[in-house]
């Protein structure tokens, strides 16, 4: 099984809809990260989150909210979706200073 | 902006032979990591190479950091098909700022059979 798993892994969706990001992990790690990815370039933070206590914003989380649940559990929400959040998504969680990284959501904006 | 740029963009090489890519940043780190990623696929931890060192070797892969000039290098020797992939190099803090890791816009790596 997956150490880290992400839900859905494909949405499509319109433009002002509430959309959220599931994230689990089995992995026991306290730092987890959501990252965006577009086409042809690297990865982009959105927030991270020490532990159930502590989040912090990334370099572009406007647009984006998240929740830690638990350990295991951190979400992203899209508020209200516009399409240039059109992208792909990446939860990871850290050990040390190496990042594990889930599958990734494929997200589409109307 | 971003923290890493890569070079090349996109490079396509016959299997056997040996793929480098560059990477060069901007600030001082703490460390440098490679990572791999299959078409729409999460990333996969390569290598991590810590602002003291200047080298090192995991089997067909070596990394140098040459933290004067700010880049690093992976190299990819005896290359095979299954290689093909997008390469990313991230920039590291230290533990204690978050691991926060800042990536560059990676190498398109294509090996042909």
């Amino acid at each position: 099984d997956a150490d880290v798993t992400q839900t859905p892994r494909n949405r499509i969706t319109k433009t002002g809809k509430r959309i959220m990001l599931e994230c689990s992990q089995t992995k026991g790690h306290d730092r987890m990260y959501w990252y965006r990815q577009d086409p042809g370039l690297g990865l982009r933070l959105i927030y991270y989150s020490f532990d159930v206590k502590d989040i912090n914003k990334g370099e572009i989380s406007d647009g984006y909210s998240v929740s830690r649940q638990a350990q295991a559990k951190f979400s992203l929400s899209l508020e209200s979706a516009i399409p240039n959040q059109t992208a792909l998504y990446f939860c990871a969680t850290a050990w040390g200073n190496e990042q594990f990284f889930g599958p990734g959501t494929r997200l589409t904006v109307l | 902006s971003q923290q890493g740029e890569e070079d090349p963009q996109a490079l396509s090489i016959q299997e056997g032979e040996n793929a480098t890519m560059n990477c060069s940043y901007k600030t001082s780190i703490n460390n440098l990591q490679w990572y791999r990623q299959n078409s729409g696929r999460g990333l996969v931890h390569l290598i991590l190479i810590r602002s003291n060192e200047r080298e090192k070797h995991s089997g067909r892969l070596r990394v140098t950091l040459d933290t004067s000039k700010k880049s690093s290098s992976l190299l990819i020797t005896a290359s095979r098909a299954a290689d093909t992939a997008s390469y990313f190099c991230a920039t590291g803090g230290a533990v204690v700022s978050g691991s926060r890791l800042t990536f560059g816009e990676g190498t398109q790596l294509t090996v042909n059979p």
